[in-house]
């Protein structure tokens, strides 16, 4: 089973940032938080994971509260084309990767 | 570099019949994936190699599922006979052992069954 708890869906004006919640509140020490999202038609595309600390890249921040039972991914500005399903994992200790039934982000114009 | 290769990309077949999807990993990726994915739901985990060896296929249904890898590089995933319920997408995907865990997903292989 997932470990992970996502709203089924949210929305998101373009330009606008969107804030995607996840909770994890039984992960554990040595776990690792991912992020994936999937556009309708194509396989999941890795977006960001962390540990503990806040990371950035170019898609994306992934904030990871101090307790770690819960994390917020971050599109700074989102796009039409970032119109997808996000999957929050996560990877237990045999590197399997578990996904849910993530959030439905719909992005609009 | 060329992404996850799966084939074909659409299969429809009547139940009973067999099938099977070939991945071709990106190269250099001794890790593979096969995860099947029913409409609305995440994509689930059917079996992982490592090399050839899978090292995890506690997930797949043998009884009408089988996969290999022989040489350690593309895979076949063979369904036979296919039932109704079979009807799904079947993902590949590849990762480098060891690595940040990332994964790379080819576009699927979506199965209908009459």
């Amino acid at each position: 089973d997932a470990k992970t708890t996502q709203p089924t869906s949210m929305d998101c004006a373009e330009g606008r940032a969107a804030n995607l919640p996840c909770n994890h509140s039984t992960i554990s020490g040595n776990e690792y938080v991912y992020w994936y999202r999937q556009i309708h038609s194509q396989g999941p595309q890795y977006i960001i994971h962390g540990l503990k600390n806040n990371e950035t890249n170019e898609m994306a921040s992934l904030i990871i509260t101090e307790d770690r039972k819960s994390s917020t991914l971050i599109l700074p500005h989102a796009t039409l084309r970032d119109t997808a399903v996000y999957y929050c994992i996560v990877r237990d200790n045999t590197d399997k990767l578990i996904f849910g039934t993530g959030t439905r982000l719909q992005v609009f114009p | 570099e060329a992404g996850v290769v799966q084939s074909p990309r659409y299969k429809i077949i009547e139940k009973k019949q067999p099938v099977a999807f070939w991945c071709n990993p990106i190269s250099g990726h001794n890790t593979l994936y096969w995860y099947l994915q029913n409409l609305g739901q995440g994509p689930e985990l059917l079996i992982r190699y490592e090399n050839e060896e899978a090292v995890d296929d506690s997930q797949l249904p043998k009884d009408r599922f089988s996969a290999e890898r022989l040489k350690g590089v593309d895979s076949t995933l063979k369904i036979q006979p296919a039932e109704l319920g079979d009807s799904a997408v079947y993902l590949c995907a590849s990762s480098v052992a060891g690595g940040t865990g990332e994964l790379f997903f080819g576009e699927g292989s979506r199965l209908t069954v009459l």
